[in-house]
């Protein structure tokens, strides 16, 4: 069974900080990686995506990837209270049918 | 103005009832897909689509059929062989990809189920 790992939360963190969110994934030969936004009762919408080990940046948003460690994170800064939602992770796994297996999901709380 | 419809937004079925969920894209994408998310859980893939006329069983396919007639239409109709349904339903699309490819989702707003 190909796995993607998420604590499930919720994450609480202060306007303005840092959040942080972790995203596991079992199968070595996994080569694409997603995060979607997810707000309660809508539908996933995609925030970032990341391919190549190292850092990739986007406005307040910064996905990083370590493959040997087989793990994917998403830095959120200077977090705000419309910043509260589900984030899920989803990995491409190797296989050829490239279907997208989601994690659980992190929910994030930012507080005023 | 592309996208993907869903429709409707809310179901309700009775116990023994066949239902029908419409999933409409015109972002002339290969690729669309099925999926069900239960409260704090990821989605799990239902069934799949990367071609017209041809579509694939995903993790949690049974009690659950759908067609691909056309490249813009893929709906998924809810047996009642399916003895859970109630669940938030999500159709996406996305172009088909090759190996290692970057192959983003697009998803529909979602349908939710209840059986009453």
């Amino acid at each position: 069974q190909k796995e993607v790992e998420q604590n499930s939360g919720p994450l609480s963190v202060p306007e303005g900080a840092i959040a942080s969110l972790n995203c596991t994934y079992s199968d070595r030969g996994s080569q694409s990686f997603f995060w979607y936004r997810q707000y309660s009762g809508k539908s996933p919408e995609l925030i970032m995506f990341i391919y190549s080990n190292g850092d990739k940046e986007d406005g307040r948003f910064t996905a990083q990837l370590n493959k040997a460690s087989q793990y994917v994170s998403l830095l959120i800064r200077d977090s705000q209270p419309s910043d509260s939602a589900t984030y899920l992770c989803a990995v491409n796994i190797s296989g050829g049918s490239y279907i997208p297996t989601f994690g659980r999901g992190t929910s994030l709380i930012v507080h005023p | 103005d592309g996208g993907i419809t869903q429709s409707p937004k809310y179901l309700f079925r009775k116990e023994g009832q066949n239902v029908t969920l419409s999933c409409e894209q015109n972002l002339n994408h290969d690729a669309m897909y099925w999926y069900r998310q239960d409260p704090g859980q990821g989605l799990r893939l239902i069934y799949y689509s990367q071609i017209v006329n041809d579509f694939q069983k995903g993790d949690i396919a049974e009690g659950y059929s759908v067609s691909r007639e056309k490249k813009e239409s893929f709906p998924l109709t809810v047996t009642s062989a399916q003895k859970n349904p109630t669940a938030f339903y999500l159709c996406a699309s996305s172009t088909a990809s090759g190996v290692s490819s970057y192959n983003e989702q697009f998803f529909g707003p979602g349908t939710r189920l209840t059986v009453l």
